[in-house]
C-alpha cells in the first residue's frame, strides 16, 4: 500500500528564510506526485505536480520541488518565504498500480512565517 | 467559473440523525472523491468514483455511503453519524485519474 511521510509537522521561519519541506513516499513503481497548499480557512489548492520528465518542477508563487527516485522523495523548496506563505502544505501521491484512482496524502506540514 | 460546491458548509447534528453532504462540480470531471481532514492525520480518502454508478472505497469508508447517479453530483451520506465522524470534509474532482484534484470549500461537521 502506498504511503506518504512528511516528517516536519510544524515549521517556523522568518521572512526571507529559505524553505525545504520533506516528503517521502513508499511506492516503488510509477507515481505521480503533488504538493497542495491550504491557506487558513480555505480549501486545498495545487502548488505543483510531477508526472514525468524533468525531476525539478516549478510551481506557483516561486515554489519548486525535486523528484529523487532513488530516495523516494519529493521535497518542496522556496528560496525566500513571505508572510503570505503561512499555510499548511500537503504532499500527495497516486500510483500506476492502483490505476491512479487512490490519492494518498501526507499528514501535512504547518508553516508559520514570522514577519 | 470552474468550481466544486459543497453544502452545507457547517453542520452540527446529533448521534444517529442521518445526514447528507452534497457535492457538485461544473467541470464535467469523471472522477470525484471525498476526504476527511483531521488534525495530525492529514487528508484521508473516504470514497471515490470513476464515473456514473462506479464507486469504490478509500481508506476510511466505515460509516459512510456515497452515490453517483449523475456525473456532476457525488453526495456523501452518513446514515447514523457518530461523534468520531466529527471532522472537516472535502469533496474533490479531477479530469483524469492522474490529474490534479480540485477541491470544494469544505464542510465542517460536528456530531454531538
Amino acid at each position: 500500500a502506498q504511503s506518504v511521510s512528511q516528517h516536519n509537522h510544524h515549521v517556523i521561519l522568518s521572512e526571507a528564510a529559505s524553505l525545504e519541506l520533506g516528503c517521502n513516499y513508499s511506492y516503488g513503481g510509477t507515481v505521480n506526485l503533488f504538493w497542495y497548499v491550504q491557506y487558513p480557512g480555505q480549501h486545498l489548492q495545487l502548488l505543483l505536480k510531477y508526472f514525468s520528465g524533468d525531476p525539478l518542477v516549478k510551481g506557483i508563487k516561486g515554489f519548486e520541488a525535486e523528484f529523487i527516485k532513488s530516495k523516494f522523495s519529493f521535497n518542496l523548496r522556496k528560496p525566500s518565504v513571505q508572510w503570505s506563505d503561512t499555510a499548511e502544505y500537503f504532499c500527495a501521491v497516486t500510483s500506476a498500480s492502483g490505476g491512479y484512482q487512490k490519492v494518498t496524502f501526507g499528514t501535512g506540514t504547518k508553516l508559520q512565517v514570522i514577519p | 467559473e470552474a468550481q466544486v460546491t459543497q453544502n452545507p458548509r457547517y453542520l452540527i447534528t446529533v448521534t444517529g440523525k442521518k445526514l447528507t453532504v452534497t457535492c457538485s462540480q461544473n467541470m464535467n470531471h469523471e472522477y470525484m472523491s471525498w476526504y476527511r481532514q483531521d488534525p495530525g492525520l492529514g487528508l484521508r480518502q473516504i470514497y471515490y468514483s470513476m464515473n456514473v454508478e462506479v464507486t469504490d472505497k478509500g481508506d476510511v469508508p466505515e460509516g459512510y455511503k456515497v452515490s453517483r447517479k449523475e456525473k456532476r453530483n457525488f453526495p456523501l451520506i452518513l446514515e447514523s453519524p457518530s461523534p468520531n465522524q466529527t471532522s472537516l470534509y472535502f469533496c474533490a474532482s479531477r479530469e483524469s485519474p492522474a490529474g490534479e484534484l480540485f477541491f470544494g470549500e469544505g464542510s465542517r461537521l460536528t456530531v454531538l
